[in-house]
């Protein structure tokens, strides 16, 4: 069966620190990749998606990026976080094979930054 | 392009009672329709979904129609129970992507 794995959980940062958070799925191959944010009140913002390896199309112009070095790992990243990036970040993947419609979420990265 | 309101909330409800949660959207062709639920300190989790006119998604007792005409997909349960508390997201498909409301919040008390 797939799984997704998202860590850090729980992430306290300064100001102007760096920013690393990972996700991965297991038991599927070539998956569609994606990062949301939410923040407190507020609905899901997409961040980035991802069809392919080295494949990233960025919805929202920010201080984050976003990566992915291999088919099923998706690196979010930042070098000077603000306040404003505050918030619980979601990875989720589709399958392609079965559409791009459904998403499985991970249980999420809440960050707070100082 | 395209774009999903729902209903404010937050929405308290006492144990047994009746819920809707409305949800209306705007889009290109013919999108599926999803509701997914966000249980506490958590991450979503689909809950039932539509991919055409007129199909009822369905699933722990909770049921949304896809209304073409109207363009919405309501969610109603007829019973709900306190381990229903969650917040719940109404989203459809776009080309590659899903795109959320803003979320209802929903809290059952006994």
């Amino acid at each position: 069966s797939q799984t997704i794995h998202q860590w850090p959980a729980t992430l306290v940062q300064p100001v102007g620190s760096p920013l690393s958070l990972e996700c991965t799925v297991e038991g599927t191959s070539n998956p569609n990749l994606y990062w949301y944010r939410q923040a407190a009140g507020r609905g899901l913002q997409l961040l980035f998606y991802s069809v392919g390896i080295g494949q990233i199309s960025s919805e929202v112009p920010q201080n984050l990026s976003a990566s992915r070095p291999q088919d099923r790992q998706f690196i979010l990243s930042s070098k000077k976080l603000l306040l404003s990036d505050s918030g619980f970040y979601l990875c989720a993947w589709s399958s392609r094979t079965r559409g791009a419609n459904v998403l499985t979420f991970g249980a999420g990265s809440r960050l707070t930054v100082l | 392009g395209n774009s999903v309101t729902q209903m404010e909330g937050p929405v308290t409800l006492s144990e047994e009672a009746f819920l809707t949660i409305n949800c209306t959207y705007t889009a290109t062709g013919y999108p599926s329709l999803f509701w997914y639920v966000q249980y506490p300190g958590e991450g979503l989790q689909l809950l039932l979904k539509a991919t055409k006119a007129d199909d009822k998604g369905s699933n722990k007792g909770f049921e949304a129609t896809y209304r073409k005409e109207t363009t919405s997909f309501h969610l109603e349960k007829g019973s709900v129970q306190v381990s229903d508390s969650a917040v719940y997201f109404c989203a459809l498909s776009g080309a590659s992507r899903l795109t959320f409301g803003e979320g209802t919040q929903l809290t059952v008390n006994p």
